[in-house]
């Protein structure tokens, strides 16, 4: 499978504690998103990388989520110190960058994540 | 911020009747996408509209993108319980890689 693929798919955890999830984009592609979807709502970006470079996150990104691609390739989230509020389906994409497909972005599974 | 507001929120139609989801902008896109997400699943990448007045066809489903780039549209002729799922439009805003999406709309098909 050459998909986007992302791990843990599930993660429980308890209020105040750190998790991190993993993504790993579409071999050579060089742009890399994450976001968070909530019941109900469309997929909420949090953060974009260019290769290694983070070169967009959303202002409703708090302080408590890190993001990192260190060699341009797969991607880690961190949420430090999880709130109830965290609790969600993350979601990884990633895409080419080049050509006439350059935008169009290719989920993963998701992680979701719950808060206890 | 760029708002993408997409109407109806859920359509139930009768498996064989047409569907209608609408998407408008507050402010004017780069290019739109359409994606679908099945129950359970993610949202799977259907197509992009960049031009101005642009309208795709695949198979059943047609997209428009509006004159002013700031509205589009995806109607899907005679349904089939294939197309379950929830339909969203997501654009870009000018010089942005922050793709936003809308909230959806949930289409069930009763057979």
């Amino acid at each position: 499978d050459t998909g986007v693929s992302q791990n843990p798919r599930h993660k429980i955890t308890k209020r105040g504690q750190n998790v991190t999830f993993r993504c790993d984009p579409i071999s050579e592609h060089n742009r890399l998103y994450w976001y968070r979807q909530t019941l109900g709502q469309g997929p909420e970006f949090l953060t974009y990388f260019q290769n290694e470079a983070q070169l967009e996150k959303s202002r409703l990104l708090s302080d408590r989520f890190s993001a990192e691609r260190p060699k341009g390739s797969f991607s880690t989230l961190e949420i430090q110190r999880t709130e109830q509020g965290d609790s969600a389906m993350y979601l990884c994409a990633s895409s080419s960058g080049q050509g006439a497909s350059a935008d169009t972005q290719y989920f993963g599974p998701g992680t979701r994540l719950t808060v206890l | 911020g760029q708002q993408v507001m997409q109407i109806p929120q859920y359509q139930h139609v009768q498996e064989g009747e047409d569907f209608t989801t609408y998407c408008n902008s507050s402010t004017t896109l780069s290019n739109i996408q359409w994606y679908k997400q099945r129950p359970g699943g993610h949202p799977v990448f259907l197509i992009q509209l960049v031009k101005s007045g642009e309208v795709k066809k695949q198979k059943r489903l047609t997209f428009q993108f509006g004159e002013a780039k700031k509205n589009s549209s995806l109607h899907i002729t005679a349904t089939q319980t294939t197309d379950v799922g929830t339909y969203f439009c997501a654009g870009y805003g000018a010089g942005s890689y922050q793709l936003t999406f809308g909230k959806g709309t949930k289409l069930s098909v009763i057979p």
